[in-house]
């Protein structure tokens, strides 16, 4: 049971927008943490996608962006395209017992 | 550019410790701008964090395996190992060493090694 609450999977066409949404609580994202999000390719580690809410590494496209709001966050992908197809996690840090840093259980895009 | 490499037995035997070490190179596990700690996954799940350090000493666990977990510094070889004691078959995972911003309550994992599968099994 992940403390930030994500759903198991989405999908979309090629060329569309897709949101993944990052449920959290007032110890996490409710008390103004940042979010961060992940793309995890196919056999390969995680990769930064989004840190601070909304802000990309070099070399993301502009087609990922991230925003936040009270308890929760979203990262949202326009333009959709077949090597978009991944598994997505949510961060951010948590006061309560759960730990300091906690993941969300992970989305799983499939681009139809 | 910086690389992260973890290393140790692929087969660990159930009530045993699993011992893992990730080499750094291209950076120095004593800067004062990072933590660098160690995540897991096990199959077909998701992302767990185990714990982490930071250069002065200070060591984060997360709380269910606090009472099992030990991670430890060789600066002199700018290397970090992980111990888990007593492992069961649902230790079994990739294990991740990562490299993570030092902002505290604002961390993010912006750097992280290939991964390396441990299996529990007799």
């Amino acid at each position: 049971q992940s403390v930030l609450t994500q759903p198991p999977s989405v999908s979309g066409a090629p060329g569309q927008r897709i949101t993944i949404s990052c449920t959290g609580s007032g110890s996490n994202i409710g008390a103004r943490y940042d979010v961060h999000w992940y793309q995890q390719l196919p056999g390969t580690a995680p990769k930064l996608l989004i840190f601070d809410n909304t802000n990309r590494p070099s070399g993301v496209p502009d087609r990922f962006s991230g925003s936040k709001s009270g308890t929760s966050a979203s990262l949202a992908i326009t333009g959709l395209q077949a090597e978009d197809e991944a598994d997505y996690y949510c961060q951010s840090y948590d006061r309560s017992l759960s730990g300091h840093w906690v993941f969300g259980g992970g989305t799983k895009l499939t681009v139809l | 550019q910086l690389q992260l490499q973890e290393s140790g037995p692929r087969l660990v035997k159930p009530s045993e410790t699993l011992s893992l070490t990730c080499t750094v190179s291209g950076g120095s596990i004593s800067s004062s701008s990072h933590y660098w700690g160690w995540i897991r996954q096990p199959p077909g799940k998701g992302l767990e964090w185990i714990g982490s350090f930071y250069y002065i000493g200070t060591t984060y666990y997360t709380p269910s395996l606090k009472s099992r977990v030990t991670i430890s510094v060789d600066t002199s070889k700018n290397l970090f190992s992980l111990k888990l004691s007593s492992v069961t078959a649902a230790d079994t995972a990739v294990y991740y060493c990562a490299r993570h911003s030092s902002n505290y309550f604002l961390s993010y994992f912006d750097f992280w090694g290939q991964g390396t599968l441990v299996t529990v099994s007799s």
